[in-house]
């Protein structure tokens, strides 16, 4: 199968650093997304990743290692308006992307 | 520019009719893609259309099917509704069919 593994659920303090880790199978790997999503919407585009390494986007970082099948999502300064569904996504290159079930962060305040 | 706009934004239908969604691409976009998204999971691919032609379908049922017009714009069609097709319906376009997605608003659909 194409399994995309995230956390389910991370809550942090609104200023601090969450990272989201994503795993997911290396075969047929053509890039990877991030989106997020608040609770009733839908997804709105982080980040895609096609190399190794990382990429920043303001206050939001994403890291891609191909060879370990492993990518991360990092949220830096929190906002309370961070609160939502992180997805995870991979393109296989077969039309379509595969997402993860989604990591809930809650922020604190 | 518009972005990628889903009609209805809701919908509630019995078990066993059918329904019709409905999906405008952002504009120079040529692929459509259908997700269906149950509540607690991440969305689910159902049909990819571009240039008019299916280029891929995920594990649904014959019950769902679709189509993409000339102007690109997309429908997605379920029929024999089941209380298991309530989710939020979310429509995706890109130029190309790969590269980055834009996803709209999504129909969510209640079946009753």
């Amino acid at each position: 199968g194409q399994n995309i593994d995230q956390p389910t659920e991370m809550t942090a303090t609104e200023g601090a650093i969450v990272q989201i880790n994503c795993t997911y199978q290396t075969s047929g790997f053509n890039g990877l997304f991030w989106y997020q999503q608040h609770a009733g919407e839908a997804p709105t585009f982080l980040s895609y990743n096609v190399l190794d390494g990382l990429e920043e986007k303001g206050r939001f970082s994403s890291f891609l290692s191909r060879s370990k099948g492993y990518s991360y999502l990092l949220l830096k300064e929190l906002q309370m308006k961070d609160s939502a569904s992180y997805l995870c996504a991979v393109d296989f290159n077969d039309y379509k992307l595969s997402f993860g079930a989604g990591t809930t962060v809650t922020v604190r305040a | 520019d518009a972005g990628v706009t889903q009609s209805p934004t809701h919908l509630i239908k019995t078990r066993g009719q059918h329904v019709t969604l409905r999906c405008s691409p952002i504009s120079g976009h040529k692929s459509v893609s259908w997700y269906q998204q149950v509540l607690g999971q991440g969305p689910q691919f159902i049909f990819q259309y571009y240039e008019k032609e299916e280029r891929g379908r995920g594990n649904f049922p014959d019950r769902f099917s679709a189509r993409q017009f000339p102007n690109y714009s997309s429908e997605l069609n379920v029929n024999a509704l089941l209380l298991g097709d309530s989710a939020l319906y979310l429509c995706a376009s890109s130029s190309t069919g790969t590269g980055v997605y834009t996803f709209g608003s999504g129909t969510r659909l209640t079946v009753v």
